[in-house]
């Protein structure tokens, strides 16, 4: 079945420190990829999205990259804010499929 | 713009006790989703709805029912609560369409003793 595999973390880094979250994906075909963000106490929100290969979805200074050769969608982005800790999720979709599947989440703490 | 609304935020159950969950959706979105969130786990799926009268189960469905009869709402049942139904849960809507984004709700804690 498709699956998620990120980093886990928890994560901490300084202010304007360049931020690499990794996600690599396993799935039949061509599914859709995504990006979510969670801050504290808060429900999940869509960070980024990318559908097809080659697609860099970008919001908020992140940006992620398809890669179906090396089925990854790295997270990254080159100056963090302390604004920017919280818990990162990537995930995705098959088709029309309700189905989003998630990896486990990564905690970041940013320090000023 | 309510989007997702879950109710309640928190809540204690004892061993055995049953309760509903509610989940509100006022943006005429079609899908509607349960997950549940564990440390170390991520997001794991419970059940889901692709619309008024059809519901199907996600991958951890034992100890819950749900229902879907209006599109505005999903509710979630615990039939007999269970220390391991102990999480944070969390609903989710998003449109028919493939690749659209889901919003959710800011999540209901469930502490189970």
């Amino acid at each position: 079945g498709n699956s998620v595999t990120q980093m886990e973390g928890p994560v901490t880094l300084s202010e304007e420190a360049f931020l690499t979250i990794n996600c690599t994906y396993t799935a039949t075909g061509y599914p859709s990829l995504f990006w979510y963000v969670q801050y504290p106490g808060e429900g999940l929100q869509l960070l980024l999205k990318a559908t097809k290969a080659d697609d860099k979805g970008s919001n908020k200074g992140f940006e992620a990259t398809y890669r179906k050769e090396t089925t990854s969608f790295h997270l990254e982005k080159g100056s963090v804010q302390v604004s920017d800790s919280a818990v990162y999720f990537c995930a995705l979709t098959q088709g029309g499929s309700e189905k989003l599947v998630f990896g486990k989440g990564m905690k970041l703490t940013v320090n000023p | 713009n309510a989007g997702v609304t879950q109710t309640p935020k928190f809540q204690v159950l004892k061993t055995g006790q049953s309760m509903t969950l509610q989940c509100a959706q006022d943006m005429n979105h079609e899908y509607m989703s349960w997950y549940r969130q564990d440390p170390g786990m991520g997001l794991r799926l419970i059940h889901y709805s692709v619309g008024a009268g059809i519901t199907d189960q996600g991958e951890v469905p034992n100890g819950y029912n749900v229902s879907r009869s209006t599109t505005e709402d999903f509710p979630l049942r615990l039939l007999s609560a269970a220390p391991s139904q102990t999480s944070v849960y969390f609903c989710a809507s998003r449109l028919r369409e493939p690749n659209t984004e889901a919003f959710f709700g800011q999540g209901t804690r469930l502490t189970v003793v």
